[in-house]
């Protein structure tokens, strides 16, 4: 499996507070993402980086802001929660060795209830 | 935005029984991973398909690209409790841009 920790696990906030969500690997994959999951929806790109400092906006990103300083973490923050953002949030990494594939490996996921 | 529709979206079956499921697009895809999805787990991969009209056997599961790229089939023979569990189909554009397109996924019981 690889070695991919999302921490927190579970997290109660209230709407307006900050909140930072961490992705740490020990893979030394280039490439992270953050992506929700809600039903109806499914898995929905957020942010994603493929380098230390290089990260770009994905399909949601609207309340979501993202800084990546080392290779192993890649961190989320939501500046200003709201209860729209309640969800699951999953972490993915990615390396591929001929450019061609695009194999993520999912952490366990951070439950997120803004109340 | 390229899409990829999953059917049936859910599939309640008894252990034993055969099931396939489906991931359709209108567009070509360099390559195509399904996922198995488990309860307060995040997504784990269980195959790539890269080749038009190859199939891949994992076990009891058997995987198809279609020839032109654009559509993927699961089959699942004799399934079991432990197949139950969210299946999710994702391609990648030609072209290498690392942004897999994911279906919504396609919500399987197996029950005892």
């Amino acid at each position: 499996d690889a070695g991919i920790t999302q921490s927190p696990r579970h997290k109660v906030t209230e709407t307006g507070t900050p909140v930072t969500l961490r992705c740490h690997q020990t893979e030394n994959h280039r490439y992270m993402y953050w992506y929700r999951q809600d039903p109806g929806h499914g898995l929905r790109l957020i942010h994603y980086s493929y380098g230390v400092k290089d990260t770009d906006k994905g399909e949601v990103s609207d309340g979501y802001s993202v800084s990546r300083s080392k290779t192993e973490d890649f961190l989320l923050t939501l500046e200003s929660a709201t209860s729209s953002q309640t969800s699951v949030y999953f972490c993915a990494i990615s390396e591929s060795m001929t450019g061609e594939y695009n194999e993520q490996f999912f952490g366990p996921g951070t439950r997120l209830t803004v109340l | 935005t390229q899409l990829l529709e999953q059917s049936p979206q859910f599939l309640s079956i008894q252990e034993g029984e055969n099931l396939t499921v489906y991931c359709n697009s209108s567009s070509v895809f360099s390559s195509l991973q399904w996922y198995r999805q488990e309860p307060g787990e995040g997504p784990v991969l269980l195959v790539t398909v890269v080749t038009g009209g190859e199939v891949k056997k994992l076990k009891r599961l058997t995987f198809q690209f279609g020839d032109a790229r654009k559509d993927s089939s699961l089959h699942i023979t004799a399934a079991q409790p432990g197949d139950t569990g969210l299946y999710l189909c994702a391609g990648e554009s030609p072209g290498g841009s690392y942004i897999p397109t994911f279906g919504r996924g396609t919500s399987l019981i197996v029950h005892p």
